[in-house]
């Protein structure tokens, strides 16, 4: 059974740093893109990120290049997204997703920024 | 970047109704498209990829049909399981634009 369980969801004052992580069991993980998709309360959903199966190519919705940077550790099944410089429009529930097109999906993680 | 522009935004249907949901890309996407439903709370869920091709496991009630820069997702006689918000996606261009959404209500 495909798991994708994400985590490091919290409070955010605006400006601030947050690291997410998802941790990817029951598939061959070197084999897929992965990515990151958000949903604003109450919005449609939001490409934010992906990366090639073996990290040489990542790609970024517009309006979070130079302060998203997607990563992955094949060895250890997971993927981050390092979030830096956060906006009150970053809130949103953020999913990991596994595939091209989407396959399987996480659960979710808030990520709250706010004053 | 290629944009989706999904419409209509709601629909208002009945049970058995045949509705159908339509996907404009801003530039071609060959066959590059998928079609995601989504209910309150959950997270979404494959319908079809490669415009047309029915994910396992999804009834056959639901169509997908189109390529380059026009695409539609009907569902033939509507089931109570089918109020939902669809989504469709492009994923062309190493990127994975969704359109706005489409909300199928009663």
């Amino acid at each position: 059974e495909v798991q994708l369980v994400e985590s490091g969801g919290g409070l955010v004052q605006p400006g601030g740093s947050l690291r997410l992580s998802c941790a990817a069991s029951g598939f061959y993980f070197s084999n897929y893109w992965m990515n990151w998709v958000r949903q604003a309360p109450g919005k449609g959903l939001e490409w934010v990120a992906n990366i090639k199966e073996d990290g040489s190519e990542k790609n970024y919705v517009d309006s979070v290049k130079g302060r998203f940077t997607i990563s992955r550790d094949n060895a250890k099944n997971s993927v981050s997204l390092q979030m830096n410089s956060l906006r009150v429009e970053d809130t949103a529930v953020y999913y990991c997703a596994r595939g091209s097109p989407i396959l399987d999906w996480g659960q979710g993680t808030l990520v709250t920024v706010s004053s | 970047d290629i944009q989706m522009t999904q419409s209509p935004s709601t629909l208002s249907a009945s049970v058995g109704d045949r509705v159908t949901i339509t996907c404009r890309a801003s530039q071609s996407i060959s066959d590059w498209l998928a079609w995601y439903q989504q209910k309150s709370g959950k997270a979404p869920k494959l319908l079809i990829y490669k415009a047309s091709s029915l994910e396992s496991g999804v009834p056959s009630r639901f169509n997908g049909r189109g390529s380059g820069t026009e695409f539609t997702l009907t569902i033939n006689s509507l089931q109570p399981d089918d109020f939902a918000t669809y989504y469709c996606q492009q994923y062309n261009s190493h990127s994975g634009t969704f359109g706005q959404g489409t909300k199928v209500e009663i």
